[in-house]
């Protein structure tokens, strides 16, 4: 079964300090991993996507996402959170077209 | 360019009543999804168009949940009876095609609570 695993419900830190989401991907193959992002209120928005090539992928509003194949990790990463950035975070993994969701992760930044 | 439209935003009804959710997706995009979301968990999709063919709906609880996407475009859900599990957000998504580019745009989504 293709899925992936979000260890954390919640990561708080504070605003100005790095900032990492953790996911776990369980796929055979070539994963297709992606991140998305669910503000209070607003639909769920795309941030970036790993398929090929680069291990560190560069997402909207300055987030990344390293890819460790030998880890099965796709951790989401910002340097410097922003109290904007609070909001629900899923990782996802792709396979024959269907779109499989994390549970999700709460990231709540304070001032 | 306009987004995936839903409505209606929230919707309280009872238990053993029908609801309807609409959606018209960006236009052009091909293939449009509905996903279905508990709080505390992630989406999980109910089913999937191709145009107006059914891909996936291997997941839609079929003896009360169904869904059209007449003429390829707009989309209805629809839920009868309904029970009180169903309280959650249903998520409408459209895509330009189906695809591993994973990239979805998806509405605000409609609210349903059951009681």
């Amino acid at each position: 079964a293709q899925s992936v695993a979000q260890p954390e419900d919640q990561v708080n830190v504070a605003e100005g300090n790095p900032l990492t989401v953790k996911c776990t991907y369980s796929v055979s193959g070539n994963p297709y991993l992606f991140w998305y992002v669910q503000y209070p209120n607003r639909g769920l928005q795309f941030l970036l996507k790993y398929i090929t090539g680069d291990n560190l992928v560069k997402g909207s509003y300055g987030f990344e996402a390293e890819f460790n194949k030998s880890q099965t990790s796709f951790h989401l990463k910002k340097p410097s959170a922003l109290v904007s950035d609070s909001a629900l975070y899923f990782c996802v993994s792709v396979n024959d077209y269907k779109l499989s969701f994390g549970a999700g992760t709460t990231v709540t930044v304070r001032a | 360019e306009a987004g995936v439209a839903q409505s209606p935003r929230y919707k309280i009804i009872e238990k053993r009543q029908s609801v309807a959710f609409w959606c018209n997706p960006i236009s052009g995009h091909a293939t449009l999804y509905w996903y279905q979301q508990i709080l505390g968990q992630g989406p999980k999709l109910l089913i999937q168009f191709q145009n107006n063919g059914v891909v996936d709906d291997s997941q839609l609880p079929k003896d009360r949940f169904s869904a059209e996407r007449l003429k390829g475009v707009d989309s209805t859900l629809k839920i009868q009876p309904a029970k009180l599990e169903d309280s959650a957000v249903y998520l409408c998504a459209s895509s330009p095609r189906a695809g591993e580019s994973g990239e979805l745009f998806f509405g605000e989504g409609s609210r349903l609570t059951v009681l």
